[in-house]
This record gives structure tokens, sequence and C-alpha cells, in this order.
């Protein structure tokens, strides 16, 4: 078992590119959460997300963003238009089931706006 | 809305000592309580796991305790080592896993 996956570990994108992160959950786990963390600072929630379901986006900026967690292949988190401000560490979890298990991240995707 | 306060932001001891760190909460319908450990410009790595019905898990030098009416847990860290250096941090799941800013422990040689 791998482990999560997150793919690039690294992102640089120019003002106004798009920004695709992808997120593999480890095998057998159909719950995916994404953060993002600013330097010196904690992780905050963005989006939680089932198999081919958002659960709950609450933390997830309303234009710009958006996520998927298609029934085949990976989990992605999408930034359009990127600004300066969207440079951070986008980190994502992945579990088993709803809250009873424990929850495994992956190593991040660092992304640079310039 | 739940939020989690971690206590204190930082922490210096000299090694050996045995410290404690402390996180709260605010919505204690919660399913599970997990620390994690977070090294500079790296993942964040699960140290616990204390279900809701749990009051304390322990793996090696560390001990977490949950008091989930009082809306707390205690990371408990004993004869602590260099390599203990790192940010902790704990997570609590009701509807999804909310994390505090963390504690940034620093043991020193």
């Amino acid at each position: 078992n791998a482990g999560v996956m997150q793919n690039p570990r690294h992102l640089v994108r120019r003002r106004g590119q798009e920004a695709r992160l992808r997120c593999s959950p480890m095998k057998g786990h159909s719950h995916v959460y994404w953060y993002r963390q600013l330097p010196e600072e904690g992780l905050k929630f963005m989006v939680y997300l089932q198999k081919e379901n958002i659960i709950d986006e609450s933390g997830m900026p309303k234009e710009r963003f958006s996520a998927e967690f298609p029934k085949e292949g990976p989990s992605i988190l999408r930034i359009q238009q990127v600004v300066r401000g969207d440079s951070a560490a986008y980190f994502c979890a992945s579990s088993s089931t709803q809250g009873n298990t424990e929850a495994f991240f992956g190593q991040g995707t660092r992304l640079t706006v310039v | 809305k739940q939020e989690v306060t971690q206590i204190p932001a930082a922490l210096s001891v000299p090694e050996g000592e045995n410290l404690v760190l402390n996180c709260s909460f605010t919505d204690s319908a919660i399913y599970n309580l997990q620390w994690f450990r977070q090294d500079p410009g790296k993942g964040l790595t699960s140290l616990l796991l204390i279900q809701s019905s749990q009051r304390e898990q322990t793996s090696g030098r560390l001990n977490a305790s949950l008091d989930k009416s009082s809306g707390r847990s205690t990371l408990y860290i004993a004869a602590s080592q260099p390599g203990d250096s790192a940010t902790y941090l704990c997570a609590v799941y009701n509807n999804d896993m909310r994390f505090g800013a963390g504690t940034r422990l620093t043991v020193k040689p």
C-alpha cells in the first residue's frame, strides 16, 4: 500500500493560469479531505468528498476553486486563474469510512504563484 | 461550527523532560480525535487515534487522553528527545476533520 499520493509535489504557476492538484487515496479508501496550509499556520479545511460526491465544501472559496473525486482515478483540486494569495501547501487525506477510522495524509503539493 | 484550539502555540524544553500538549474543542459530538506530527516542509504523520468511546491511547513514549464531555485532549510525551522537535497537530472529527493551529515543539539537546 503506497499510502496517500499527491502530485505534483511542487507546482509553479503564473498569475491567471490554472492549477490542478491530484490526490490518490490509500487503497480501499473512499473518503478524501483537502486542506490548505499557509506558512507558519495550521491546516484549513477546504472540502470533503466521497466517491463521486461532494459532502462538505464549506471551506472552499466559492469562486475559482473546485474539487472532484470521480468513480475512477484520483481526486482533483482545481484552481482557476490563480493569484499570488493561492500560494500555499495543499494537503489531502483519506480514510476508509466516515470518522471512525484513522486518516492518512499525503506529502502535499506546494503551489507557488509567480 | 467546530473550533479547535491548541495550547501552547510553541514550547521549548531541554532533552529528557516530560511534557504535555493541550487540545480543546467546542463541539463534543465527535467520532474521534487524532494527533499528528508535522516536520518543517513535510506532510503529516499520524501518531495516535482515539475513538470517542475511548479515554486514552498509548504508543511508545506517547500517551493521548480524551475527555469528550469537557472537550479536551492531551498529548503526553515522556523523556523528550531532540528528534521529537516538530509541530504537533490535533484534529477532531464530527462531520469532517478540523485541525488546531498546532504546537511547535523544540527539544534542546
